[in-house]
């Protein structure tokens, strides 16, 4: 059973910033959340990662409440490239990665 | 960051027969994780393969369907054995690098298994 719920698809145009907000209410103390970014026939790779608050980097930025129970993964300026399956993970340090649905994310022209 | 290559890239194969997926890294690893994602879905965890010991298999995974070996810290195999069309799926290979808590996880291109 997954442990992050996420929206299933979501429709952007290029040059549009994209927030896709995802829940983890169980999410352990130890836990990160982690984004993954998976193209057609490619496997998935790693967009960010954070435990709290915000994290910025050269592809995205995370957002996360201080109760940790979601976190907004924040795309600036999408282009049609960035048309992608997004993954919301939380995880510890057991290697062990459970995925949930991913959200499609569709960039228009 | 590590570097995953699978082999095959694809294959179609017959049913009741098995297929063997190869996966190379480019660096020591304690733990390499096979993962399935059936068409349109996404991933499940099949096993974990540490060197060393057998593999540790997720619920719904069974070693006699899916034996896993692991000889040393940068190679593993999965098998896919007596197919049916319902394996049909990519099977993807990953490993995992970073400190005690927080981890990314490097994947390979996967292997896409069409059984007919």
């Amino acid at each position: 059973l997954a442990k992050t719920t996420q929206p299933i698809s979501m429709d952007s145009y290029e040059g549009q910033e994209v927030n896709i907000t995802c829940s983890h209410n169980n999410i352990a103390t130890n836990d990160y959340i982690t984004w993954y970014q998976q193209f057609p026939s490619q496997g998935p790779r790693f967009i960010i990662q954070g435990y709290k608050t915000k994290v910025t980097n050269e592809v995205a930025s995370l957002f996360i409440p201080a109760d940790r129970k979601s976190s907004t993964l924040s795309l600036p300026r999408v282009s049609l490239s960035d048309t992608a399956v997004y993954y919301c993970l939380s995880s510890g340090n057991t290697g062990k990665l459970i995925f949930g649905q991913g959200t499609t994310l569709q960039v228009k022209p | 960051s590590a570097v995953i290559s699978q082999k095959p890239s694809r294959d179609i194969c017959q049913r009741g027969t098995s297929l063997t997926i190869q996966c190379q890294v480019d660096s020591q690893v304690t733990m390499m994780f096979w993962y399935r994602q059936q068409p349109g879905q996404s991933l499940t965890l099949i096993a974990t393969a540490n060197q060393g010991s057998e593999a540790t298999y997720e619920s719904g995974f069974v070693i006699d369907k899916f034996p896993i070996s692991r000889p040393n810290l940068t190679f593993s195999t999965l098998t896919v054995s007596n197919m049916s069309p319902e394996d049909s799926s990519i099977y993807l290979c990953s490993v995992e690098e970073g400190g005690v808590m927080n981890t990314e996880a490097f994947f390979g291109q996967g292997t896409r298994l069409t059984v007919v």
